[in-house]
């Protein structure tokens, strides 16, 4: 039973270029959230999506970021005309559904690294 | 400022040691959850609590939920260099449409 996957596990970028960002969720869950850590951080929520609906991005900025979840296929995070400040962990965890008993699944993240 | 506050941010100790961390907040949380992430990896779901005053236990871990559902602790006992990590609690907003996390503590356990 795989678990959350992202990729690319590590990923350099130039600035003014794009960044996106994969993950696919655990088998059966539907509902799959984006974080960003800093080094030696906590995480910082970013994007709270379910399949083809965007239902909380309170923690995402407005500009360059977007994030989608298509009916197939991953979950994508897409950051534009990335800055040096983007560089970070990504993380994306997966649920099957909302609420205390049902846990976060989290992915081993991506680096991203802006020249 | 952070919602959720975690002490001590580091904590470098012996093996065979206790220890104690802390997770607070001014906010009341349904639920609390404590993760441990190694380096290079994602968090890791060790336990949620629940209810007031609520204490789990996970092998050599106990976990505690504060009465007033605003802090948690972990307590680790006679602790082992495969401890070391770093600890972070998160709690969820009421419609679990996002989770706060925590600063995290960093363990070092020396052989």
């Amino acid at each position: 039973n795989a678990g959350v996957m992202q990729n690319p596990r590590h990923l350099v970028r130039r600035r003014g270029q794009e960044a996106r960002l994969r993950c696919s969720p655990m088998k059966g869950h539907s509902h799959v959230y984006w974080y960003r850590q800093l080094p030696e951080e906590g995480l910082k929520f970013m994007v709270y999506l379910q399949k083809e609906n965007i239902i909380d991005e309170s923690g995402m900025p407005k500009e360059r970021f977007s994030a989608e979840f298509p009916k197939e296929g991953p979950s994508i995070l897409r950051i534009q005309q990335v800055v040096r400040g983007d560089s970070a962990a990504y993380f994306c965890a997966s649920s099957p559904n909302r609420g205390y008993n049902q846990p976060q699944h989290f992915g081993d993240g991506t680096r991203l690294s802006i020249l | 400022t952070q919602l959720l506050e975690q002490s001590p941010q580091f904590l470098s100790i012996q093996e065979g040691e206790n220890l104690t961390v802390y997770c607070n907040s001014s906010s009341v949380f349904s639920s609390l959850q404590w993760y441990r992430q190694e380096p290079g990896e994602g968090p890791v779901l060790l336990v949620t609590v629940v209810t007031g005053g609520e204490v789990k236990k996970l092998k050599r871990l106990t976990f505690q939920f504060g009465d007033a559902r605003k802090d948690s602790s972990l307590h680790i006992t006679a602790a082992q260099p495969g401890d070391t990590g770093l600890y972070l609690c998160a709690g969820p907003q009421y419609n679990f449409n996002k989770f706060y996390f925590g600063s995290g503590t960093k363990l070092n356990v020396k052989p």
